[in-house]
C-alpha cells in the first residue's frame, strides 16, 4: 500500500521569507508525485509534478520540489513567499500499477505581512 | 473553458433524504473520481471511474453510489445520508489515471442534520 505523510499541519512564515513544506511517501513501487494548492473556497490546482527524469521540478508561482528517492521525500520550496501564497498545500502520490491517488493531510501555509 | 462543474455548491439536508451531487467535465477525460475533504484527514477517495460503465471503490465508499453512463458525467448519490457524511466533496477528472494531473471542481459543501 502507498501512503503520504505531511508532518506539518500549519506553517506560518513572514512575507518574503523562504519556505519548505515537507512531504514523505511510502510505496513499494516507483511513483508519480504531485503537489496541489487549494485557495479558500476553491478546488485544488496542480502546482507541479514529478513523473521521471530530473529530480528538481519547477512549478507555477515560483514553487519547486525535489524528489529524493533514498529519503522517499518530495519537499516543496519557495525562496520568497508572497501574501497570495496563503493557502493549503497537498502532496499526492500514485504508485505504478495503482488505480488511485493518495493525498496527504495537507499543510496550511500562512504568510504573515 | 476547460472545467469540472459540480452542483450544488452548498447543500443542507436531513438524515435519510436521498440526494445527488452532479459532476460534469468538458475535457473528454476518461478518468473521474470523487473525494471528501475533512479537517485533519486531507482528501479521501470515495469512488473512481476509469471510463464509461467502469467504476470502482476508493478508500471510503460506504454510504455512497456512483454511475458513469456518459463520459462527461459522474454523479455522486447518497441514498440515505447520515450526519457523518457532512463534509466538503470534490469531483475530479484527468485524461487517464497515473501520469495525468487531476482537474478539480470547486466543491460541494454538504451538511446533513
Amino acid at each position: 500500500a502507498q501512503s503520504v505523510t505531511q508532518l506539518d499541519s500549519q506553517v506560518p512564515v513572514f512575507e518574503e521569507a523562504p519556505v519548505e513544506l515537507r512531504c514523505n511517501y511510502s510505496s513499494s513501487v516507483s511513483v508519480y508525485l504531485f503537489w496541489y494548492v487549494q485557495y479558500p473556497n476553491q478546488g485544488l490546482q496542480l502546482l507541479l509534478k514529478y513523473l521521471s527524469g530530473s529530480t528538481l521540478v519547477k512549478g507555477i508561482n515560483g514553487f519547486e520540489a525535489e524528489f529524493n528517492k533514498s529519503q522517499t521525500s518530495f519537499h516543496l520550496r519557495k525562496p520568497s513567499v508572497h501574501i497570495s501564497d496563503t493557502a493549503e498545500y497537498f502532496c499526492a502520490v500514485i504508485g505504478g500499477g495503482y488505480q488511485k491517488v493518495t493525498f496527504g493531510t495537507g499543510t496550511k501555509l500562512q504568510v504573515i505581512p | 473553458e476547460a472545467q469540472v462543474t459540480q452542483n450544488p455548491r452548498y447543500l443542507i439536508t436531513v438524515t435519510g433524504k436521498k440526494l445527488t451531487v452532479t459532476c460534469s467535465q468538458n475535457m473528454n477525460h476518461e478518468y473521474m473520481s470523487w473525494y471528501r475533504q475533512d479537517p485533519g484527514l486531507g482528501l479521501r477517495q470515495i469512488y473512481y471511474s476509469m471510463n464509461v460503465e467502469v467504476t470502482d471503490k476508493g478508500d471510503v465508499p460506504e454510504g455512497y453510489k456512483v454511475s458513469r453512463k456518459e463520459k462527461r458525467n459522474f454523479p455522486l448519490i447518497l441514498e440515505s445520508p447520515s450526519p457523518n457524511q457532512t463534509s466538503l466533496y470534490f469531483c475530479a477528472s484527468s485524461l487517464s489515471q497515473g501520469r495525468s494531473p487531476l482537474h478539480f471542481g470547486n466543491g460541494t459543501r454538504l451538511t446533513v442534520t
